[in-house]
C-alpha cells in the first residue's frame, strides 16, 4: 500500500531532551516536507527536500533540523526540545519536485514537551 | 511573502443548505492552488489541484474555482459527512508550501 509513515505517533518527553521523529514514504517521491500544525490554525511548514542532500528551510524552521540522506526517509530532529515545541506534526511526500502537484501525508505525531 | 487567507474561519450548515468557501492568495511564483480536506486528529487528504485562473474541477457534491487572486470551495446540498475543515494550499516555483487556517464546517443532519 503506498503510504507516508511516521513514528513514533505520540509522544511525551521534556524539555531539552534529544528526539527524532521518523517519516518514510514508499512511493518513490521526489519531494518531502514537515509541516506543524496548532489548535485553530492551518501547516506551517518546517523544512522541505526537494532531493536526496537538499533540503530548505520553511516558515518556521528554528530548533529543528532534518537530514535526507535516502528518497525515502526524511527524519525530524529536535536537538533541545522546548514546550513552545508542543504541536502536532504531519510528514509529506509529493512525486516531483518542482511544485504544482499535490502532497501525500502521514497520519501526525501529537508531540508534547514539559 | 506568500499568504493565504481563508474564511469564514467556520460554517455551520443545515444538510441540503449549499455554500462556499473562500481562500484568497498573495504568491510569487504560483504552481498550484490546492484543496485539501482534514478529519479531527487525522492528515490532510487531498481534493483538488488547479493551476491557472479560470480553471474549475468538480467531485461529487464538491466544486473548486479559481481567480487571480482567490479560490473558492462550492459545496451543494452538502450532507453531515462533509463536516471537516478545509485547507487551502499554495505551493510555489520554489517548492514552498503555504497553507490557510482552514475553514471548519459542520453540516447538520
Amino acid at each position: 500500500e503506498a503510504q507516508v509513515t511516521q513514528n513514533p505517533r505520540y509522544l511525551i518527553t521534556v524539555t531539552g531532551k534529544k528526539l527524532t521523529v521518523t517519516c518514510s514514504q514508499n512511493m518513490n517521491h521526489e519531494y518531502m516536507s514537515w509541516y506543524r500544525q496548532d489548535p485553530g490554525l492551518g501547516l506551517r511548514q518546517i523544512y522541505y527536500s526537494m532531493n536526496v542532500e537538499v533540503t530548505d528551510k520553511g516558515d518556521v524552521p528554528e530548533g529543528y533540523k532534518v537530514s535526507r540522506k535516502e528518497k525515502r526517509n526524511f527524519p525530524l530532529i529536535l536537538e533541545s526540545p522546548s514546550p513552545n515545541q508542543t504541536s502536532l506534526y504531519f510528514c509529506a511526500s509529493s512525486p516531483l519536485a518542482g511544485g504544482g502537484v499535490e502532497q501525500f501525508f502521514g497520519p501526525g505525531t501529537r508531540l508534547t514537551v514539559l | 511573502e506568500d499568504q493565504v487567507t481563508q474564511s469564514p474561519e467556520a460554517l455551520r450548515l443545515q444538510e441540503g443548505e449549499s455554500s462556499s468557501l473562500n481562500c484568497s492568495y498573495t504568491v510569487s511564483g504560483l504552481r498550484g492552488l490546492f484543496w485539501y480536506r482534514q478529519d479531527p486528529g487525522k492528515g490532510p487528504e487531498f481534493l483538488f489541484t488547479l493551476y491557472s485562473a479560470g480553471e474549475e474541477k468538480e467531485k461529487e457534491r464538491l466544486k473548486a474555482t479559481l481567480t487571480k487572486k482567490e479560490s473558492f470551495l462550492h459545496i451543494t446540498a452538502p450532507k453531515p459527512e462533509d463536516s471537516a475543515t478545509y485547507l487551502c494550499a499554495v505551493n510555489t516555483n520554489a517548492g514552498k508550501s503555504t497553507f490557510g487556517d482552514g475553514t471548519t464546517l459542520t453540516v447538520k443532519p
